[in-house]
């Protein structure tokens, strides 16, 4: 069964730090690895999609990496900002099935 | 861009009551998907549709309906309200299955079961 884990659960940072969330995943046998977040009370945004045949992906301040052999995803964010304080969740897409597994997800909060 | 929309954003209801929530996407999307989320266990399926007609189950499908009479629509039901489906739910799309297509999700019902 496969099994995603974020840590940690709660981060906190001064603006300006560069930081990584970390997410592992138990299955290698993935589609796809999405990165979201989500602010209080509201809904997903997609951030990054990686998919099983690429190493990393890059949207502007963030990147995203991907090492399926050994079931580990980071999420890079350079030079963070008060903003980027949400939730970050991170999802696998099973090949055998067609649902998204998710982590429990990641809070970060970024001081001024 | 409307994307996925969904309708009651918050929902208070008693036991035993029924509703149905809806999902619209506008994306021409194939697959949808119900989801809960619920604190301390993630985002789980409940349902989910491959194309108009077609239905099937997740991982937590019951005491819960769905249909798909319409591409752009996406129905959950709860016949018989419980406590326990008090949770928040999120509806999702995605054009294809597979490794290049994300899910795309609409910002969620509240729903409170008293």
């Amino acid at each position: 069964k496969q099994e995603v884990t974020q840590i940690p659960a709660a981060l906190s940072v001064p603006e300006g730090e560069n930081l990584v969330l970390n997410c592992s995943f138990t299955d290698s046998a993935i589609y796809n690895l999405q990165w979201f977040r989500q602010d209080p009370g509201k809904g997903l945004t997609s951030l990054l999609l990686i998919q099983s045949s690429q190493r990393e992906q890059t949207s502007g301040r963030l990147n995203a990496s991907l090492d399926k052999s050994s079931g580990r995803s980071t999420l890079y964010i350079a030079a963070s900002q008060p903003g980027d304080s949400a939730t970050y969740l991170c999802a696998v897409k099973r090949q055998a099935g067609t649902a998204l597994i998710f982590g429990k997800g990641t809070t970060l909060s970024v001081s001024s | 861009n409307a994307g996925v929309t969904q309708t009651p954003k918050f929902r208070v209801l008693k036991t035993g009551q029924s509703m149905t929530l809806l999902c619209a996407q506008d994306m021409n999307h194939e697959y949808m998907y119900w989801y809960r989320q619920d604190p301390g266990m993630g985002l789980r399926l409940i349902h989910y549709s491959v194309g108009e007609g077609t239905t099937a189950k997740g991982e937590v499908p019951d005491g819960y309906n769905v249909s798909r009479l319409k591409k752009q629509n996406f129905l959950l039901g709860l016949e018989s309200a419980a406590p326990s489906q008090t949770s928040v739910y999120f509806c999702a799309s995605s054009y294809r299955q597979g490794q290049f297509w994300p899910q795309h999700f609409g910002d969620g019902t509240r729903l409170s079961i008293l």
